[in-house]
């Protein structure tokens, strides 16, 4: 299994530019996730998603918006880039509640 | 509000030590409560679980406690490595939403040889 792979690694976006993030796993897994971490902060939760076709808010949706149209994939598209956005992120996904997460290696993104 | 809370201050210990790390949460009711490790330029990696009816959780050299009456968990990690050295953030599963796991700012842990 590769696990869950995020792509790009790195970005640079000029301010009002978009982009998705792109996720995938390959674990089957039902619970897909978006952090956003700051430098020296915690993660700070985006969207989440139970299965295909469910999502919803975290605690810092403004500026995002996901789509979950398989069950591998979960994409994070940011409209109209803000320097705000200057972040790493990170998709992670989990079997159901009360397993462990598995994360991807994180984009990091600069918005100039 | 709801908050999670852990030490921004680095702990800084012998090799061969006891490291405990604190993790305390305020208006929140958590149904798991998870430990993490994060290395620098990498994403986080699972290391324990306990549930909201356990008290303690042990693998190997680690150790998680947890208070529901004092709303704290403790992660131990004995006979500490300078391998150990990384970030550990704490997080949990809200239990009016078993979907989410919202994440604590993480303590840095630096183990000395």
């Amino acid at each position: 299994n590769a696990g869950v792979t995020q792509t790009p690694k790195f970005r640079i976006l000029k301010i009002g530019q978009s982009m998705t993030l792109q996720c995938a796993q390959d674990m089957n897994h039902n619970y897909m996730y978006w952090y956003r971490q700051d430098p020296g902060m915690g993660l700070k939760l985006i969207y989440y998603s139970v299965g295909a076709g469910i999502t919803d808010k975290g605690e810092v949706p403004n500026g995002y918006n996901v789509s979950r149209s398989t069950t591998e994939d979960f994409p994070l598209r940011l409209e109209l880039a803000a320097p705000s956005q200057t972040s790493v992120y990170f998709c992670a996904s989990t079997t159901f509640s009360g397993t462990g997460v598995d994360f991807g290696s994180g984009t990091q993104l600069s918005v100039l | 509000s709801q908050k999670i809370e852990q030490n921004s201050e680095a702990l800084n210990i012998q090799e061969g030590k006891t490291a405990t790390l604190t993790c305390n949460y305020t208006n929140y009711s958590p149904a798991y409560l998870q430990w993490y490790r994060q290395d620098p330029g990498r994403g986080p990696v699972f290391l324990l679980l306990i549930r909201e009816n356990e008290k303690e959780k042990r693998k190997e050299r680690l150790k998680v406690t947890f208070d529901t009456t004092l709303k704290q968990s403790l992660f131990h990690i004995t006979a500490s490595q300078p391998a150990d050295s990384a970030t550990y953030l704490c997080a949990l599963t809200p239990s009016d939403s078993s979907y989410k796991l919202i994440f604590g700012s993480g303590t840095r842990l630096l183990v000395r040889p």
